[in-house]
């Protein structure tokens, strides 16, 4: 099992809608949280970082639930160039000071 | 700097040849990473400096790759007698401390013919 989960997708979705990202992990231990957002053939960019009690950017909001282990993005009113893959990171001192990054989700938003 | 410098940005190399990759990490970061990603896949853990030290370097594939870092600034990443699966895009990234979030490089493209 690889220590961070994410639904490959693809999420295709029309402009405007709401979507979300679920992604789970394993090291009880982990101790902070990001969403990162890739586009095609570019190096991942930091969206946000995950806190314990929610928090929220614009049309995008971040959850954690360490109980279940598993973070969530929720992107409302999506646009077209919402379009790329969101990974999904965590970071644990037992892990040498490296984060895990997930598969990544794509979202294809469409006209 | 004002981000993370990444050269080449691409390189074409023959089987068998060695290739250095280049990485100026953001002024006043410590913590310093290389990750490959092959195309349409994941990113691949290689390395991870803090300071100039290594401690963790179990994500390289093979004793052909080896990376150094000169005190808290640039780090090469140098793989020998490539081979046709070394070809992937090589990702720096570069943090103030650990556990906190990265910013990458805009990658090298390397491709090995």
């Amino acid at each position: 099992r690889k220590e961070v989960e994410q639904d490959p997708g693809p999420f295709n979705v029309p402009e405007g809608a709401t979507v979300a990202f679920n992604c789970t992990y394993s090291n009880s231990a982990s101790q902070s949280f990001f969403w990162y957002r890739q586009d095609c053939r570019k190096e991942p960019k930091l969206l946000m970082s995950v806190y314990s009690s929610g928090n929220e950017d614009g049309r995008f909001t971040a959850q954690l639930n360490r109980a279940s282990q598993y973070i969530s993005l929720l992107i409302r009113d999506s646009k077209l160039s919402d379009s790329a893959t969101y990974l999904c990171v965590v970071n644990a001192y037992t892990n040498a000071g490296k984060s895990t990054f997930g598969d990544g989700t794509t979202l294809t938003v469409k006209p | 700097g004002a981000g993370v410098s990444q050269s080449p940005s691409n390189k074409v190399t023959e089987k068998g040849k060695d290739v250095e990759l280049r990485c100026d990490p953001i002024s006043g970061h410590t913590a310093l990473y290389w990750y490959r990603q092959r195309l349409g896949q994941g990113l691949e853990f290689l390395i991870y400096f803090q300071g100039n030290s290594a401690p963790d370097k179990s994500g390289l594939p093979s004793d052909r790759f080896s990376a150094e870092r000169t005190g808290e600034s640039v780090s090469t990443l140098t793989i020998q007698r490539t081979q046709q699966e070394d070809s992937a895009v090589y990702l720096c990234a570069s943090s103030p401390w650990d556990l906190y979030g990265y910013t990458f490089g805009s990658g090298t493209r390397l491709t090995v013919v």
